[in-house]
């Protein structure tokens, strides 16, 4: 297993400027979970997919953000129009089955 | 909801001695499993140890240990022969069996000196 990969590492925008990350999941893992985690804080869920379908929303995801798993493999998160608010490391995690999941080492987002 | 709490924002321990820290958590089910993951600094969360809510033994992992109290609704880690590689943000977190998100408390951080 070569890990969670997660894309870009380190994204610097403007305010109001539209950004997109990817996270490409452990081979095999059908189970792909996004995250958000403000400094100093635990990360807050955000969503969650099995194969390509998106079966749970947190409501911290405001009609901004976006996420797809086309093929149910790799995925996208995209947060449109970004405010100050939205600076956080946005975390990518995958598993198997219901049980362990795995992370990635996240993209951290500045907005200016 | 449920809502995880680290009580303790930092702890320090001395290299080679054994360290606990603390999480309670509140959550109406029955069944869960709960969690206890490092995060280094710039890397990636990493899982240590994990417990699951209908199994009264505490889980064991090398130098990590958990006190599990399903009663009063904690979950402590301890960490036996602390090493410098210990050094980390350690963070609890819960999943009910039927849920697929984790819930995390606010973190730890833990230092271990030379």
């Amino acid at each position: 297993d070569t890990g969670v990969s997660q894309n870009p590492r380190h994204k610097i925008t403007k305010r109001g400027q539209n950004v997109t990350f990817r996270c490409d999941p452990i081979s095999e893992h059908n189970r792909l979970y996004w995250y958000r985690q403000t400094l100093g804080q635990g990360p807050e869920f955000l969503t969650y997919f099995q194969n390509e379908a998106q079966l749970e929303k947190s409501r911290l995801l405001s009609d901004r953000f976006s996420a797809e798993r086309p093929k149910g493999s790799f995925s996208t998160l995209e947060i449109q129009r970004t405010e100050q608010g939205d600076s956080a490391m946005y975390l990518c995690a995958s598993s198997l089955t219901a049980d362990i999941q795995y992370f990635g080492a996240g993209t951290r987002l500045s907005v200016l | 909801a449920q809502t995880v709490t680290q009580s303790q924002p930092e702890m320090s321990v001395q290299e080679a001695e054994t360290v606990t820290l603390s999480c309670t958590y509140d959550t109406s089910e029955s069944d869960y499993y709960l969690f206890w993951y490092k995060q280094p600094p710039s890397r990636q969360m990493i899982l240590v140890i994990r417990q699951e809510a209908y199994k009264q033994q505490n889980a064991t992992e090398n130098r990590f240990s958990v006190n599990f109290q399903k009663a009063a609704k904690s979950f402590s880690l301890k960490i036996s022969d602390s090493q410098l590689g210990d050094a980390a943000m350690y963070f609890c977190a819960y999943r009910a069996n039927a849920g697929n998100m984790l819930t995390f408390g606010g973190g730890t951080r833990l230092m271990v000196k030379p």
